[in-house]
């Protein structure tokens, strides 16, 4: 079973709409949660981290958590056909023995807004 | 100027040889990683260094060897490379081992053995 998984899609929304992208985790030492964004052949920026549970909000952006369930979800509003990109989903915290945290990530999710 | 900055971004090079990718940071960050990420976009952490010492290694064969001078650079050199190696490598810092939300990752270096 993987650490972190992801619905590899891709997604398919049209502008305008909501997308939703999840992600569930096995690991119980995962403390932080971390949704990156990378374009075609670009890097992996970081778009929105939560650690607690809940909702966090930041403009379009909303990163939802539920521990219990161990389930992390992005959800982007408005979306716009610049948001077409590759959305991975990684966990925080310092795993197994080591006393640096480090980033395990999914598989990714791609999402297409269509104008 | 770049805050991470990778070279080569790409790299052609045959099954058996040598090679090394150069990182550096400008960041004043203290915690440097090395990422690959493979052709179906998993991205899997690899090395990591803290204030120059080794922190984390992942089970990564012995080809490769991370290589800190300082806290600014970490590089990666890859003894006799295998068609299995050709993946995108991400270079990334962080502010420290712990704020794992300041991490910022170089443009990658696109490795191609043939």
């Amino acid at each position: 079973q993987k650490e972190v998984e992801q619905n590899s899609g891709p997604l398919s929304v049209p502008e305008g709409a909501i997308a939703s992208l999840n992600c569930t985790y096995s690991d119980r030492g995962s403390q932080s949660f971390f949704w990156y964004r990378q374009y075609s052949g670009k890097s992996p920026e970081l778009i929105m981290f939560i650690y607690s549970n809940g909702d966090k909000e930041d403009g379009r952006f909303t990163a939802q958590l539920n521990k219990a369930s161990q389930y992390v979800s992005l959800l982007i509003r408005d979306s716009q056909p610049s948001d077409s990109a590759t959305y991975l989903c990684a966990g925080g915290g310092f795993h197994g023995s080591s006393n640096t945290g480090k980033l395990i990530f999914g598989q990714g999710t791609t999402l297409q807004v269509k104008p | 100027d770049t805050a991470v900055s990778q070279t080569p971004k790409y790299l052609v090079t045959q099954m058996g040889n040598d090679k090394s990718i150069k990182c550096e940071q400008n960041l004043g960050h203290d915690t440097m990683y090395w990422y690959k990420q493979d052709s179906k976009k998993f991205l899997k952490i690899m090395f990591s260094y803290n204030n120059k010492e080794l922190i984390i290694n992942e089970t990564v064969p012995n080809r490769f060897s991370p290589k800190s001078p300082d806290k600014a650079h970490l590089n990666l050199h890859i003894n006799s490379l295998e068609l299995g190696d050709s993946a995108v490598y991400f270079c990334a810092s962080s502010q420290d081992g712990d704020r794992l939300n300041t991490i910022y990752f170089g443009e990658g270096s696109w490795l191609t053995v043939v």
